[in-house]
């Protein structure tokens, strides 16, 4: 049963360019709203998260917006460079339950 | 680098075969995870233990077997496993079960012949 759903499945982006990541969410209880980036053989890595009380947060080149009526939230990358292409999942959490988005795979061109 | 440490890398195991696979983390969580990873989907969870006791088990098979000897340690022993088994196993730690952001480590490379 799959409660978060991301898109795209999969994104190039020029050098330079946004990428815009998409995820939806139907339980309400979720509370916790994490994005993970993963490269090649490597595990997932925490990337930047929210919680349902912010409808914005920004680190760096990476900024989560939160939707709580729509029950949606997206991250965006800015000035996209080709060390960002990775798979990136989103994800949403209430107590135990962590459930993933699908994965989008990014690739950033040169 | 990761701070929640597993080995082996990669392992190949025939289906007879019985192998654990390792994961230690020293940042003082209490909760520690295994998650299958299969080629281009998500991590999907199996066990959850919080204080070294078994917290969530997702009806996994019972050729896997986890063990917590400690608050630092987690094991996951592998038994008459099958050809579909083979994937990415992925383990994380939390500070407590439910709270803060998970921790994964590299995984290992099952491959099951």
């Amino acid at each position: 049963q799959q409660q978060v759903k991301q898109s795209p499945q999969s994104l190039i982006v020029q050098k330079g360019g946004i990428s815009i990541i998409n995820c939806a969410y139907e339980n309400t209880a979720f509370d916790y709203f994490p994005w993970y980036q993963q490269f090649p053989g490597k595990g997932p890595a925490l990337l930047i998260a929210i919680r349902p009380d912010v409808s914005e947060k920004k680190e760096g080149r990476f900024t989560i917006s939160f939707n709580k009526s729509a029950k949606q939230f997206s991250l965006h990358i800015m000035d996209s460079q080709p060390g960002d292409s990775a798979t990136y999942f989103c994800a949403a959490r209430f107590d135990n339950d962590m459930r993933f988005g699908a994965g989008t795979r990014l690739t950033v061109k040169p | 680098d990761t701070e929640v440490t597993q080995t082996p890398k990669h392992l190949v195991m025939g289906m007879t075969n019985k192998k654990s696979l390792k994961c230690e983390q020293h940042m003082g969580h209490r909760a520690m995870y295994w998650y299958k990873q299969k080629a281009k989907k998500p991590p999907e969870l199996m066990f959850v233990y919080s204080y070294e006791k078994l917290s969530i088990n997702e009806s996994v098979p019972s050729r896997f077997s986890p063990e917590c000897p400690n608050s630092s340690l987690l094991n996951l022993h592998l038994h008459a496993l099958q050809p579909e088994d083979s994937a990415l196993y992925l383990c994380a730690s939390s500070q407590e079960i439910g709270s803060g952001p998970l921790h994964f480590g590299n995984g290992t490379r099952l491959t099951v012949t």
